[in-house]
């Protein structure tokens, strides 16, 4: 099982600053099977990144993805109050997909 | 539009089975797979298997083989799942999540929460 560990683990920052979040896997993830969600309270998840770097149907290009082997990031280049929210990165390239833990992005 | 619409709330006791429903509408059901997530209070997402709709085959996560069952009705075009022997670490919010193309998860159930408790 390929095992994903996300950093921080909380990340507090002011409206307009850039949040930086960290995904190391424990083996190469194969041809960038990476995914990145985000899940707001009390909503399910909704994919923001896939293929590492490709940013899903709607989603602001505040958002973007980068990395490839076994360390990736996800970076919101201009923190909004509603990006809120804790986010999973999660390797779709095995038969058994995992989750990171996940990084709480607080709005100061 | 895809739409992936789940089952209610559900209360079990210790030891008990849950069945939750996800019925699919808005694309051809047997053309994707199904993932079923569960996120228990306060903590991250768990993947716990996959189903493929057309002929029925499902991957289980090794930790939840031998208690999850994943099954579908193509004329409903619903897919189940159901956890046995049922403990309060069950207790969650089941995801069913439709596996696009190229392997990630866009299209999400609404959740389904399952508490157990006796």
């Amino acid at each position: 099982e390929i095992v994903l560990t996300q950093s921080p683990g909380t990340l507090s920052l002011s409206p307009g600053e850039r949040a930086t979040l960290s995904c190391r896997a424990s083996q190469s993830i194969s041809s960038s099977y990476l995914a990145w969600y985000q899940q707001k309270p009390g909503q399910a998840p909704r994919l923001l990144i896939y293929g590492a770097s490709n940013r899903a149907t709607g989603i602001p290009d505040r958002f973007s993805g980068s990395g490839s082997g076994t360390d990736f990031t996800l970076s919101i280049s201009r923190l909004e109050p509603e990006d809120l929210a804790v986010y999973y990165c999660q390797q779709y390239g095995s038969s058994s997909p995992t989750f990171g833990q996940g990084t709480k992005v607080e709005i100061k | 539009q895809v739409q992936l619409v789940q089952s209610g709330a559900e209360m079990k006791k210790p030891g008990a089975s849950v069945k939750v429903s996800c019925k699919a509408s808005g694309y051809t059901f047997t053309s994707y797979f199904m993932h079923w997530v569960r996120q228990a209070p306060g903590q991250g997402l768990e993947w716990m298997g996959i189903i493929n709709p057309s002929g029925g085959s499902t991957n289980y996560a090794q930790k939840f083989q031998g208690r999850v069952t994943m099954t579908r009705d193509t004329s409903t075009s619903t897919v189940y799942m159901e956890l046995s022997s049922l403990r309060s670490e069950d207790t969650a919010v089941y995801y069913c999540a439709r596996r696009e193309i190229s392997g990630y998860m866009y299209y999400w159930g609404q959740g389904t929460l399952v508490t157990v408790s006796s």
